[in-house]
């Protein structure tokens, strides 16, 4: 099976820019989570998609958004680009199953946003 | 909500020693606990997991251990190689509830010197 995929993998764009990424589970996953990575904080969620509806959110501005299409195929958006906003943006998707009470997650390359 | 905390940040050993490396949790609500592995410039990538339901998991040289009741797992790796060196990232999450999110730990820095 192919893996995650995601585009585009580098984005230079300038403050107050808005930016899309896009994600592409492995297919037969329904579930695609949205991770922010940076060298001061980490890997934080910002939120995860399942059958097209956002199931959780993580502790972002509103700026941040995302949705989910009916192939399971997931975009985020950043609107207003900040300096801060700067990272890697990595997507992880999973079959979710439920009664297992686990799920792995498998991640994206992830797309390397710089913001100037 | 949950919280992850992960120590070291950075851990040194030599080739063929072991390394350890600890994680605890907040949310006694987490039932799954996977490790991933992150080369510089690369993925994270999952090495091992564990479920609520079981105390100990083995693959090869990796293993995780699970203590629920004081809420911290560990990741042990033993005969340690220079290709082990990488970014240790642990994650505590509660699926089969509301929460379907990961919270990661802060990472461990771990290089192998030959």
């Amino acid at each position: 099976k192919a893996g995650v995929t995601q585009t585009p993998r580098y984005l230079i764009k300038t403050r107050g820019q808005q930016v899309t990424l896009s994600c592409s589970p492995i297919s037969g996953h329904r579930s695609v989570s949205w991770y922010q990575q940076t060298p001061g904080q980490g890997l934080q969620f910002l939120f995860e998609y399942f059958s097209e509806t956002q199931r959780n959110k993580g502790n972002f501005p509103g700026r941040f958004s995302g949705r989910q299409f009916s192939n399971s195929r997931s975009e985020m958006n950043v609107s207003t680009l900040e300096l801060g906003d700067s990272a890697l943006y990595l997507c992880a998707s999973s079959l979710f199953l439920y009664r297992e009470g686990t799920d792995t997650q498998y991640f994206g390359p992830g797309t390397r946003l710089t913001v100037l | 909500g949950e919280n992850v905390e992960q120590h070291p940040s950075t851990l040194s050993v030599q080739e063929g020693d072991s390394a350890v490396i600890k994680c605890t949790y907040s949310d006694s609500a987490s039932n799954y606990f996977p490790w991933y592995k992150q080369e510089l410039g690369k993925r994270p990538q999952l090495i091992i997991d564990i479920r609520s339901n079981v105390g100990e998991k083995k693959d090869q040289r990796i293993a995780v251990t699970l203590n629920k009741t004081a809420k911290h797992f560990s990741l042990h790796i033993t005969e340690t190689q220079p290709e082990d060196s990488a970014v240790y990232f642990c994650a505590a999450s509660s699926y089969g509830g509301s929460q379907g999110n990961l919270i990661f730990g802060k990472g461990t820095k771990l290089s192998v010197k030959p």
